[in-house]
């Protein structure tokens, strides 16, 4: 069985700073991947970032990173220079690479406020 | 490239009418294929996945059905709507050959009211 836990239930910060976002995961399965995704008030899923368990590096996309700690079993996601376009519901979700069909678990996800 | 249409954008049913939300996509073919609900403020719960034409798998008991009737469309049906029924029904695929690195891309979602 997967889970993901992401602890903030919302999150404010400041125009232009950086904020990090947590999520921490649980599964059995040796291979993984784990996905953020944001979610605006329109309700549409976009897709930020992929990190795989066997990268060696952490992923970066833009202004997002994900701080990858296996050992932790943590995927924060760090947003650099934060806009107020940011604002948004962001989930954090994961799939076991013996998932059937390529089953996503999501979390309940963070609601990030960014003040001007 | 690939896009993936649902309809209605915005449904409001009385409590014990019938439903029926409709989810398309086009630009590949032989996806899988999920729909999720999500309550106010809260997480995606899968409801149903397939991977092939007629082939559909439950995640949770409830009032809902799903079927595929074309390798690109998914429809999530109910012959009696309850109130606990409402929510923002999200479409979403991911390549059928379901690498566990492929993320998922998710139509514009309908929000249901029961009333």
């Amino acid at each position: 069985a997967q889970k993901i836990t992401q602890t903030q239930p919302g999150m404010f910060v400041q125009e232009k700073e950086a904020v990090t976002l947590d999520c921490t995961y649980d599964t059995s399965d040796p291979s993984y991947g784990l996905f953020w995704y944001k979610q605006p008030s329109s309700g549409e899923m976009i897709f930020l970032i992929y990190q795989g368990s066997y990268d060696q590096q952490n992923a970066t996309e833009g202004r997002y990173s994900l701080n990858f700690q296996k050992a932790r079993k943590s995927a924060n996601l760090v947003i650099s220079a934060s806009q107020l376009g940011d604002s948004a519901m962001y989930f954090c979700a994961m799939r076991g690479f013996n998932t059937n069909a390529g089953k996503s678990t999501f979390g309940d996800g963070t609601t990030l406020t960014v003040k001007p | 490239s690939q896009t993936i249409h649902q309809w209605p954008a915005t449904l409001v049913q009385p409590v014990g009418s019938p439903l029926s939300l409709e989810c398309t996509v086009e630009g590949t073919s032989n996806p899988n294929l999920y729909w999720y609900r999500q309550a106010a403020g809260r997480g995606l719960q899968l409801l149903f996945y397939s991977v092939g034409i007629g082939q559909i798998s439950s995640e949770v008991p409830q009032n809902l059905s799903a079927s595929r009737p074309q390798d690109r469309q998914f429809i999530l049906s109910s012959k009696k709507l309850l109130l606990s029924d409402s929510g923002f029904y999200l479409c979403a695929w991911n390549s059928g050959s379901a690498n566990f690195y492929n993320e998922q891309f998710f139509g514009p979602g309908t929000r249901l009211t029961v009333l």
